[in-house]
């Protein structure tokens, strides 16, 4: 019973093209986050979203759009991908904002642009 | 702004050995301290945390002691297996009220050879 499970896994599509993530949490939790892993491990959060609501907007580029239609679900939907977009990304959820709220992680979903 | 600096890696052991990865933090206030592990192909998980200062979090035969006097909250093992082989990421959230947001550090790799 996976607590925070994205899809799909394994993600490679040519540049140009336009695809989604998907993540889903079953914790019950109200905040949810995107982050980047690049191919040194080092760890870049991208969106942060609150009850559906965006709280935090790093300074992403536009084309990649977070959407979250519930409090559970919060998807990630990337426009005209391009070389540098590959990366591992990573769904995560959390109880809340507070400062000692413990984040759960999905597996990841490594994206390969080609 | 906030940050967390760790050693980077990678680390090689033997098993059995003593581990120490050092942590040190920069943040107003009294943040929260983490340590997340992300063993290979699979997402990050909590290790342990601490919520202030003097508290020691422990798991899993690892610890890390809440240093405030010296921005510190480094980890340490008593006696590595090659299973604890992983990236760990030290990481803070500040305690600054508003919505809060989980820094990073660049994660370190330990590798233990049997």
């Amino acid at each position: 019973d996976t607590a925070v499970s994205q899809t799909p896994k394994y993600l490679v599509t040519q540049m140009g093209n336009d695809k989604s993530i998907k993540c889903e949490q079953n914790l019950g939790h109200d905040t949810m986050y995107w982050y980047k892993q690049d191919s040194k491990k080092f760890l870049k959060i991208m969106f942060s979203y609150n009850n559906k609501e965006l709280i935090i907007n790093e300074t992403v580029p536009n084309r990649f759009s977070p959407k979250s239609p519930d409090k559970a679900h919060l998807n990630l939907h990337i426009n005209s991908l391009e070389l540098g977009d590959s990366a591992v990304y990573f769904c995560a959820s959390s109880q809340g904002p507070g400062t000692s709220a413990e984040a759960f992680f999905g597996q990841g979903t490594r994206l390969t642009v080609v | 702004g906030n940050s967390v600096t760790q050693m980077e890696g990678p680390v090689t052991l033997s098993e059995e050995a003593f581990l120490t990865i050092n942590c040190t933090y920069t943040a107003t206030g009294y943040p929260s301290l983490f340590w997340y592990v992300q063993y290979p192909g699979e997402g990050l998980q909590l290790l342990l945390k601490a919520t202030k200062a003097d508290d020691k979090g422990s798991n899993k035969g690892f610890e890390a002691t809440y240093r405030k006097e010296t921005t510190s909250f480094h980890l340490e093992k008593g006696s590595v297996q090659v299973s604890d082989s992983a990236v760990y990421f030290c990481a803070l959230t500040p305690n600054s009220g508003g919505y809060q947001k989980v820094t990073f550090g660049i994660g370190t790799k330990l590798q233990v050879i049997p």
